[in-house]
């Protein structure tokens, strides 16, 4: 069965960092892009960021270009989002999600890890 | 960005009803379209993608159609279990962005 297990949200204070990372197991994780999608309380999907399956390609959205880096360890079998100059409007539930597909980066994703809650306050 | 206008933002329906929601991008996609499913406090699930290809395990009465800018799911019969908000997602270019939902209520 695949799983996907977010950790590392929490409270932090306007221009903190955080480190999400997400745990994967069931299926072969070096051979799949990732990606992180968040939900602000109440609000519809925003796509973050993907990583290809090797994780020498990365993508962003422009609201956390610079801010946010997207890695992999596939030794470990686990995603990362290191967050760094949070913002309120970073508040959210970040979730971690598979690439349906092998190899290359598809963005669609399945399926998704349960989320994990960021809360960006002081 | 690719803008993703899904309509309606929410409606009512009755178990057995036919529904369709409609999603339209800003600019041409081609089929580069997947749907998702939420229900409250969990994570979403992809019903679709490919603009009409039925993710394994989704009931055959969700359906999906179109290409370009328009496109719709449709549910040919709805049950209990439907009940939820749903979303369009573009991945034909980045940044990749979701329509703002299409709530579904029971009438």
């Amino acid at each position: 069965e695949v799983q996907l297990l977010e950790s590392g949200g929490g409270l932090v204070q306007p221009g903190g960092s955080l480190r999400l990372s997400c745990a994967v197991s069931g299926f072969t994780f070096s051979t799949y892009a990732m990606g992180w999608v968040r939900q602000a309380p109440g609000k519809g999907l925003e796509w973050v960021s993907s990583i290809g399956s090797g994780g020498e390609s990365t993508y962003y959205a422009d609201s956390v270009k610079g801010r946010f880096t997207i890695s992999r360890d596939n030794s470990k079998n686990t995603l990362y989002l290191q967050m760094d100059s949070l913002r309120a409007e970073d508040t959210a539930v970040y979730y971690c999600a598979k690439d349906l597909w092998e190899l290359r980066v598809n963005n669609w994703f399945d399926p998704w890890g349960q989320g994990t809650l960021v809360i960006v306050s002081s | 960005a690719i803008r993703m206008t899904q309509s309606p933002s929410s409606f009512s329906a009755s178990t057995g009803d036919r529904v369709t929601i409609t999603c339209r991008a800003g600019q041409g996609i081609s089929s580069h379209l997947a749907w998702y499913q939420q229900k409250p406090g969990k994570a979403p699930k992809l019903l679709i993608f490919g603009a009409s290809t039925l993710q394994d395990g989704v009931p055959s009465r969700f359906s999906g159609s179109g290409s370009g800018t328009d496109f719709t799911l449709t549910i040919s019969c709805l049950q209990s279990e439907d009940f939820a908000t749903y979303y369009c997602q573009q991945y034909h270019s980045y940044p990749i962005t979701f329509g703002q939902g299409t709530r579904l209520e029971i009438k």
